[in-house]
């Protein structure tokens, strides 16, 4: 079975810090993807990455950055945190030539 | 821009009656379209994919139609239980070579009254 693992569940932060989401997968996928999630407004695709070191920015990037140094790990930074940045962050993993996404459990970040 | 449309935020059916879910894209043409169950604080899962050269498919009490001339896909659950109560995503792809996108819906709620 693919196992995404994101860091946290939860998370709170301040406006202003510096905020790093974690993905880990075990499936060697070449594809790593971080959305975020909001009510009414579906999954938006914030960052994707085909290789190590290589990223695309999705439809949303403003704010963010992402580090893929390793193929099994996908970071999101969110560089000086706002509060609009509060949502559910989802990571997901795809193989190449393959349709299937495979999901993390989600970190709800809450910045106050 | 591409996009993919569930037009009922929220459906309610009763227990033992089919629930019918739509999709509609626009501005694209998808290779394939995708639907995801997701619970409450959880990651999407998976369920079922169909190609746009097919017009149905079938997993068990689920069912998927995918109609090009409409651009819109059915998903169907027969039989509907409780335990079916979730959001139900449908997810749009050009090709399975492209690493890009996976294009979301924002979901419909489906609750399941016993």
């Amino acid at each position: 079975d693919v196992k995404v693992t994101q860091s946290s569940r939860y998370l709170v932060k301040r406006t202003g810090e510096k905020v790093f989401l974690e993905c880990v997968q075990d499936m060697d996928h070449e594809n790593m993807f971080w959305y975020r999630q909001d009510p009414g407004l579906g999954l938006r695709l914030i960052y994707f990455s085909y290789d190590v070191k290589m990223k695309e920015k999705g439809d949303i990037p403003e704010g963010y950055s992402v580090s893929r140094e390793k193929k099994e790990r996908f970071s999101l930074i969110l560089e000086s945190a706002s509060t609009n940045q509060t949502s559910m962050y989802l990571c997901a993993t795809k193989g190449r030539g393959t349709t299937e996404a495979f999901f993390g459990q989600g970190t709800r970040l809450t910045v106050v | 821009s591409q996009k993919i449309e569930q037009n009922s935020e929220a459906l309610n059916i009763q227990e033992g009656k089919t629930a019918t879910l739509t999709c509609n894209y626009t501005n694209y043409s998808p290779a394939y379209l995708q639907w995801y169950r997701q619970d409450p604080g959880r990651g999407p899962v998976f369920l079922l994919l169909i190609r746009e050269n097919e017009k149905e498919k079938r997993k068990e009490r689920l069912k998927v139609t995918f109609d090009t001339t409409l651009k819109q896909s059915l998903f169907h659950i027969t039989a509907s239980q409780p335990a079916d109560s979730a959001t139900y995503l449908c997810a749009g792809t050009p090709s399975s070579g492209s690493a890009r996108q996976l294009t979301f819906g924002s979901g419909t709620q489906l609750t399941v009254l016993p």
